[in-house]
């Protein structure tokens, strides 16, 4: 039972260039979230998905796209980066709406 | 580990002594909160949870106290230990906001020997 995993761990883009953050859970959570972490500012919520085939913008959605493929996976995608959105990015997942959420490890992105 | 919050405020306490960490929600309607604990280069880790019909809830070492007249929720940890020390942050949800998890800003809990 590996939780909730994230891939890469680390990725370093240019400005300009694309790439999808992946999430996958094996706890047959219905809830999925991805989160960003800059330094003094906290979790801010990306995105949000309370189940399969279902999205939603959270508190800082701009520059992202997200896709809920199925019930274990939620993928996030940078289609421009851009210098600002070098971070830290969460995925993680619950399984109710009143009930805590499990994180990942996290995804460490420098755009350069 | 890569450090996280370099600009939240901290709080440092002695070994030994208990530590209170303070969060101020923001939505009179959440009725769910959750105190995670990250540790440098980590994700977030579950501590303990409180529903809004309850005031306080207890578990190893730790207590949650929700206020919900000045929307106030506080940590208590007693006997902190050297692997206490780490960044915790509350979270809430609320029906409103289709049980969307949101944090609040974390605290850094230093453990002095």
């Amino acid at each position: 039972n590996a939780g909730v995993t994230q891939t890469p761990k680390f990725q370093v883009l240019k400005t300009g260039q694309s790439m999808t953050l992946q999430c996958a859970q094996d706890m047959n959570h219905n809830s999925m979230y991805w989160y960003r972490q800059d330094p003094g500012m906290g979790l801010r919520l990306i995105y949000y998905s309370a189940s399969e085939g279902t999205t939603d913008k959270g508190e800082v959605p701009n520059g992202y796209n997200v896709s809920r493929l199925n019930k274990r996976e939620f993928s996030l995608r940078l289609e421009s980066a851009a210098p600002s959105q070098t971070s830290v990015y969460f995925c993680a997942s619950s399984s109710d709406r009143g009930t805590e959420a499990f994180f990942g490890q996290g995804t460490r992105l420098t755009v350069v | 580990g890569e450090s996280v919050g370099l600009h939240l405020p901290t709080l440092s306490v002695q070994e030994g002594d208990n530590s209170i960490i303070n969060c101020a929600y923001s939505n009179s309607a959440s009725d769910y909160f959750i105190w995670y604990k990250q540790e440098s280069g980590k994700g977030p880790q579950f501590i303990i949870d409180i529903r809004s019909n309850m005031d306080k809830r207890q578990g190893q070492r730790v207590t949650v106290l929700l206020n919900k007249t000045v929307k106030h929720l506080s940590l208590q940890i007693a006997a902190t230990q050297p692997g206490d020390s780490a960044v915790y942050f509350c979270a809430e949800k609320n029906p409103d906001s289709s049980y969307k998890l949101i944090f609040g800003s974390g605290t850094r809990l230093l453990v002095r020997p």
